[in-house]
C-alpha cells in the first residue's frame, strides 16, 4: 500500500517569512495529493491539491510543487500570518479508489 | 464542496458500551469514509461506506469492532463496539462529492471519543 512520509513534525516561523513542509511517497500509482489544514478542535480541511500532470499550482499564498519521478511533493505558504498556525497534512491516492494516505503531519506555528 | 454533519460531536463512554456516530451530507456523494486520528496522531482509514452493502474494511479493522452503515447516498454511521480506553481518538467521516473530478475529499468536524 501507499506510504506517505512528511517532514518536517514541527515548523516555528516568523510572521512573514515562508514556511515549507515536504512529503515523499511510496506507489508509483498515486496520482492525486490534497493537503489539508486542520485546527484544534476541527476536521481537517482542504486547502489546496495537485494532480500528477501539473507540476505546481497556486492559490493566493499557498503553493504545492510535485515531482512526480522523485515522488515527492512539497506545501509552501508564503507570507504567513498568526492564522496560519496549525496542524498540516499530506496525503495521496490514487483516484481510482479515493482512499487518501495520510503524512504524519506538521505543526506549524507562526510567532507574530 | 459538501456540508457534512457529524453527531455527536463529542462524548465520554463507558468501557464496555458501544457508541453509534452519525454522518449526515447535505448532497448525493459518491464515496463515504471513516477514518480514525488518535490523540497527536495522522488519520487512518478504517473502512469504506458502500451504500446498500457491507463496508469494505481496512487491514486491522473488523466489522465486528466497527459496524458501518450506509442506507443511502447521503447517511453513514459508524458503531464503536464494547469500547476500551484505547478507542479514545477522533473518529472523522470524508465524503467525495458525486461528479467531483479531483478525488477532492471533505471531512466533517468529527467525534471526539473519550473513553473511561
Amino acid at each position: 500500500g501507499e506510504n506517505v512520509e512528511q517532514h518536517p513534525s514541527t515548523l516555528s516561523v516568523q510572521e512573514g517569512d515562508s514556511a515549507v513542509i515536504k512529503c515523499t511517497y511510496s506507489d508509483s500509482a498515486s496520482n492525486y495529493f490534497p493537503w489539508y489544514k486542520q485546527e484544534l478542535g476541527k476536521g481537517p480541511q482542504l486547502i489546496i491539491d495537485i494532480r500528477s500532470n501539473v507540476g505546481e499550482k497556486k492559490d493566493q499564498r499557498i503553493a504545492v510543487t510535485l515531482n512526480k519521478t522523485a515522488k515527492h511533493f512539497s506545501l509552501h505558504i508564503t507570507e504567513t500570518q498568526p492564522e496560519d498556525s496549525a496542524v498540516y497534512f499530506c496525503a495521496a491516492t490514487a483516484s481510482d479508489d479515493y482512499k487518501l494516505s495520510f503524512g504524519a503531519g506538521t505543526t506549524v506555528t507562526v510567532r507574530a | 464542496s459538501a456540508v457534512i454533519s457529524q453527531k455527536p460531536s463529542r462524548d465520554i463512554c463507558q468501557r464496555g458500551t458501544s457508541l453509534t456516530i452519525q454522518c449526515q451530507v447535505d448532497s448525493q456523494v459518491t464515496m463515504m469514509f471513516w477514518y480514525r486520528q488518535q490523540p497527536g496522531q495522522s488519520l487512518t482509514l478504517i473502512a469504506t461506506a458502500n451504500q446498500g452493502s457491507e463496508a469494505t474494511y481496512e487491514s486491522g479493522f473488523v466489522i465486528d469492532k466497527f459496524p458501518i452503515s450506509r442506507p443511502n447516498l447521503t447517511f453513514s454511521t459508524l458503531t464503536v463496539s464494547n469500547m476500551s480506553p484505547e478507542d479514545s481518538s477522533i473518529y472523522l467521516c470524508s465524503v467525495t462529492p458525486t461528479g467531483t473530478v479531483n478525488t477532492e475529499a471533505f471531512f466533517g468536524q468529527g467525534t471526539r471519543l473519550t473513553v473511561v
